[in-house]
């Protein structure tokens, strides 16, 4: 069984400040990595992923994460946020074995932007 | 459409009343899964579909939560007997098979009262 841990519930930043969402999953098998974000009053969205590959991703709009097996962590990044950003993000972590791609997901971040 | 589709958006029922909850996954998507969001939990797994094979019901929490997929396109939640604690946001996801990126549906938000 898999399980993530977002270690801050909420993160106020200031515009055009740097932002890092943390987290942390548990599993006995190699996993998958996803964050998905959730605008207000909007579904879910895929954000970022990590299957095989280059330990760095990125998505469209300048956030990235970085797979580090080692410390079992995910952590969201971006330099510089916007008002837009605002958001709650979710990290989710699915077993690699074949036939298994239920998301396990974590509490939630929600990410406030102050002008 | 081009996403997935739930219905209702919302649904207010009385404690004791059976619900039914609908999703239609992204035309062509064999698996589909269903989630719900609520204050005390997050978001947690309920069961998923993927084409003909036995779904995987190890998240729905009681016998009370049932789930059918017609024809491998829509598929229906069903409450019976709800409680309060049900009342959450269900989500339903759909991907072109069980290793494909999910894409979510906007969610039914149910309120028992």
């Amino acid at each position: 069984a898999q399980s993530v841990t977002q270690l801050d519930s909420q993160v106020p930043v200031f515009e055009e400040a740097p932002v890092e969402l943390r987290c942390n999953y548990s599993s006995s098998v190699s996993v998958y990595l996803f964050w998905y974000v959730q605008y207000p009053n909007q579904g879910l969205q895929l954000l970022l992923k990590y299957l095989s590959g280059s330990t760095l991703v990125e998505s469209i709009n300048g956030f990235e994460a970085e797979f580090n097996k080692s410390q079992t962590s995910f952590h969201l990044r971006k330099p510089s946020v916007h008002i837009s950003d605002t958001a709650e993000y979710f990290c989710a972590v699915s077993s690699a074995i074949q036939g298994a791609q239920k998301l396990v997901f974590g509490q939630g971040t929600r990410l406030t932007i102050n002008p | 459409g081009a996403g997935v589709s739930q219905s209702p958006s919302n649904k207010v029922t009385e404690k004791g009343k059976d619900v039914e909850l609908r999703c239609d996954p992204i035309s062509g998507h064999t698996a589909l899964y269903w989630y719900r969001q609520s204050l005390g939990q997050g978001l947690e797994f309920l069961i998923y579909f993927q084409g003909n094979s036995a779904p995987d019901k190890s998240g729905l929490p009681s016998d009370r939560f049932s789930a059918e997929r017609t024809g491998g396109s829509v598929s229906t939640l069903t409450i019976q007997r709800t409680q309060q604690e049900d009342s959450a946001v269900y989500l339903c996801a759909s991907s072109l098979d069980l290793r494909g990126m999910q894409f979510f549906g906007p969610g039914t938000r149910l309120t028992v009262l």
